[in-house]
C-alpha cells in the first residue's frame, strides 16, 4: 500500500530551529514535495528533493533518504509566520499522480 | 499570488441543489487537478486534466463530475451532494506530465446542509 507518515503537530519558539519528519512507503518513487499551507489559504511549494541530501533553500533546508524512506524539513530561525501546516507528498513514478501526508501543524509561540 | 484563482471562495448548498467550482490558472500549465481537503486528513486527488483530457479518476462518486473546456479552465460541477462531502476544494496546475510541481489556488470552502 501507499502511506506518508508525520508528526500532526509541533510546537517550537520563535528563533529557534525545528525538524519535521515524513517517513512513505509509496509504489514507485520519483521525488517528493513539502509544501506550506496557511489555515484557510492554499499549498505553496518549499521544496523538492529527487536524489538523496540536504536541499538548502534560506532559512528552510529539506533532506531526502530514498533507502529509509525519509525526508525531513528544516526550518531554522523560526519567524512566528511560519505558524502554519506542513505538507510532505510523494510523487510516483509514471502519471500524475501525488501522494500526500495528513501534513504537520506548525505552532510557533514567542 | 493570482497564479489559480477559485470562484467561488466560500459555498452552502442543500443536497438537492447543483451547483459548479470554477477554477482558472494563467500560469500556462497543461496539467489541472482537484483535490479535496477535509479537516485532519491528507489531500485526496479527485481528477486529473492533461491538455483537456482527463488521465485521472480516482474512484470519485459521480455527483461529481468535472470539466475541461480548455488548459486553462476546470470546472467542478456538483449535485446531490451529501454532508460528509463538505471540505475544502482545492484545484492545481503544473507544467506537465509526470507530476511537476504543483500550483494550488485558494480553494472553495464547500458546506453540504
Amino acid at each position: 500500500g501507499q502511506n506518508i507518515d508525520q508528526p500532526t503537530e509541533m510546537t517550537a519558539t520563535e528563533g529557534a530551529i525545528v525538524q519535521i519528519n515524513c517517513t512513505y512507503q509509496t509504489s514507485g518513487f520519483n521525488g517528493l514535495f513539502w509544501y506550506q499551507q496557511h489555515a484557510g489559504e492554499a499549498p505553496t511549494f518549499l521544496s523538492y528533493n529527487v536524489l538523496d541530501g540536504l536541499e538548502e533553500k534560506g532559512r528552510f533546508s529539506s533532506f531526502l533518504s530514498r533507502s529509509k524512506g525519509y525526508s525531513y524539513l528544516l526550518l531554522k530561525e523560526l519567524q512566528m509566520k511560519d505558524s502554519a501546516s506542513y505538507l510532505c507528498a510523494v510523487r510516483n513514478t509514471g502519471g500524475f499522480k501525488t501522494i500526500f501526508g495528513a501534513g504537520t501543524r506548525l505552532f510557533v509561540k514567542a | 499570488e493570482t497564479g489559480v484563482t477559485q470562484t467561488p471562495r466560500h459555498l452552502v448548498m442543500g443536497m438537492t441543489n447543483k451547483k459548479s467550482l470554477k477554477c482558472e490558472q494563467h500560469l500556462g500549465h497543461n496539467a489541472m487537478y482537484w483535490y479535496k481537503q477535509s479537516a485532519k486528513k491528507p489531500l485526496e486527488l479527485m481528477f486529473v486534466y492533461n491538455f483537456k483530457e482527463q488521465t485521472e479518476n480516482n474512484s470519485v462518486p459521480s455527483r461529481f463530475s468535472p470539466e475541461c473546456p480548455n488548459s486553462s479552465h476546470l470546472f467542478l460541477h456538483l449535485h446531490t451532494l451529501q454532508p460528509e462531502d463538505s471540505a475544502l476544494y482545492l484545484c492545481a496546475s503544473s507544467q506537465g506530465s509526470g507530476g511537476d510541481t504543483q500550483y494550488f489556488g485558494p480553494g472553495t470552502r464547500l458546506t453540504v446542509l
